[in-house]
């Protein structure tokens, strides 16, 4: 079974650009989340999908984060413009239904703003 | 609001020894409780999961243990090895079945041979 296919695997951009992050998750997975993780913090639930449709996105800062669902399979997250602190890896999590117990997190792309 | 803290942030041994990774949360109303293991460049493996009816879990040389009332896990690594060292994350998840995890910093754990 393929696990969850993030990419790229790591990306620089200087501040006020814009970044697109993209995440396949696991075949038939209908759930699927994106973390937020800052290097020595653990990771921070951004947004979670329920096939296409959002189910929570209460930690993300929405004037300046996006992300869609299309399809109900790949999601991308987008940042635009981005600032220093948004440097961090993003983790892409894919689960079978909203409340099993397993989360298949996929290897997240680093990101640095400079 | 739930806070989730992992004590210590670091921690390094020979290899061969048994070692206690510490993990406390703030409110005791959870649905379960996951350790996972991260390594540099890599995605989060989960390692034990805890049901909050349950009081402990094990697989191989890992057990884990939950005291829910006052909101503590321990992750007990047995016969530590170099190929352990990782930083191993404490996550809860409360609000029932459909809660998101809330996630402790880590033990970054260091095994020397």
């Amino acid at each position: 079974e393929a696990g969850v296919a993030q990419s790229p695997r790591y990306k620089i951009i200087e501040k006020r650009q814009s970044v697109a992050f993209w995440c396949n998750p696991i075949s038939g997975h209908a759930t699927l989340y994106w973390y937020q993780q800052i290097l020595g913090q653990g990771p921070k639930l951004l947004i979670q999908f329920q096939n296409n449709g959002v189910v929570d996105d209460s930690q993300l800062p929405k004037d300046r984060f996006s992300a869609e669902r299309l399809k109900g399979v790949d999601s991308t997250l987008k940042i635009q413009p981005a600032k220093l602190e948004d440097s961090a890896v993003y983790l892409c999590a894919s689960s079978l239904v909203p409340g099993a117990l397993e989360q298949y997190f996929g290897p997240g792309t680093r990101l640095t703003v400079t | 609001k739930q806070e989730v803290t992992q004590i210590p942030a670091a921690l390094s041994v020979p290899e061969g020894e048994n070692l206690v990774l510490n993990c406390s949360f703030t409110d005791s109303a959870i649905y379960n409780l996951q350790w996972f293991r991260q390594d540099p460049g890599k995605g989060l493996t989960s390692l034990l999961l805890i049901q909050s009816s349950q009081r402990e879990q094990t697989s191989g040389r890992l057990n884990a243990s939950l005291d829910k009332s006052s909101g503590r896990s321990t992750l007990y690594i047995a016969a530590s090895q170099p190929g352990d060292s990782a930083t191993y994350l404490c996550a809860v998840k409360g609000g029932g079945s459909q809660g998101n995890l809330i996630f402790g910093k880590g033990t970054k754990l260091s095994v020397k041979p």
